[in-house]
């Protein structure tokens, strides 16, 4: 059991469309990142939530957005849907006070394949 | 930025082999530094980490790993593989600790152990 549920596991979208996926972080969690893994490649950060609002971005365009919501879970959304998309999204969750005091608990993953 | 450099892409080992997985990080000031696992159809485990201290650090099942500073190296090793540590496994960075709250990984090495 990862702690970390994401939802839907698999998904397939065409250019052009918009995506929302789905994170419940572990029990006692207050902190969400999201992660993109493209085939063949370690997981890259997209963004952290915590107390509802983005508190550090990585390097991916505002066509990545996100909300976390009061009970600490969040939305992944992505806009204008590239094939470059394709990838593996992983969510994990942490307490607020940081990686160095709190590692990362990952989710499963949803696999989403853009044609 | 910090960037993540593992050696190996592919490992293959008979059990009982040891291991050793290089990694290597570019970085010049405080760093937390991890081993994440992730077993076939699993989620991302982590497996140990480095905050600071003793450069030796010991995990789970029976994985050590070594940080030379000098060397901005963290790699990975065990005794004595198990057919059961067929998995893929990624090293990743955290740099400068503070208010920064993203993990940087290496691309993954997948170990085969066969038995």
């Amino acid at each position: 059991d990862a702690g970390v549920t994401q939802s839907p596991t698999h998904l397939i979208k065409t250019r052009g469309q918009q995506v929302t996926l789905r994170c419940s972080p572990k029990s006692g969690h207050d902190t969400v990142s999201w992660y993109q893994q493209a085939l063949g490649q370690g997981p890259q950060f997209i963004f952290q939530y915590y107390e509802e609002e983005e508190r550090q971005r990585g390097n991916f365009p505002d066509r990545f957005s996100g909300h976390q919501f009061p009970n600490y879970s969040s939305e992944l959304n992505v806009n204008a849907l590239l094939l470059g998309d394709s990838a593996l999204y992983l969510c994990a969750s942490s307490l607020y006070r940081g990686i160095g005091t709190s590692p990362l608990h990952f989710g499963n993953g949803t696999r989403l394949t853009v044609t | 930025a910090q960037s993540v450099s593992q050696h190996n892409h592919h490992v293959i080992l008979s059990e009982a082999a040891s291991l050793e997985l290089g990694c290597n990080y570019s970085y010049g000031g405080t760093v937390n530094l991890f081993w994440y696992v992730q077993y076939p159809g699993q989620h991302l485990q982590l497996l140990l980490k480095y905050f600071s201290g003793d450069p030796l650090v010991k995990g789970i099942k029976g994985f050590e790993a070594e940080f030379i500073k000098s060397k901005f190296s963290f790699n990975l090793r065990k005794p004595s593989v198990q057919w059961s540590d067929t998995a893929e496994y990624f090293c990743a960075v955290n740099a400068g600790g503070g208010s920064n709250y993203k993990l940087t990984f290496g691309k993954g090495t997948l170990l085969t152990v066969n038995p």
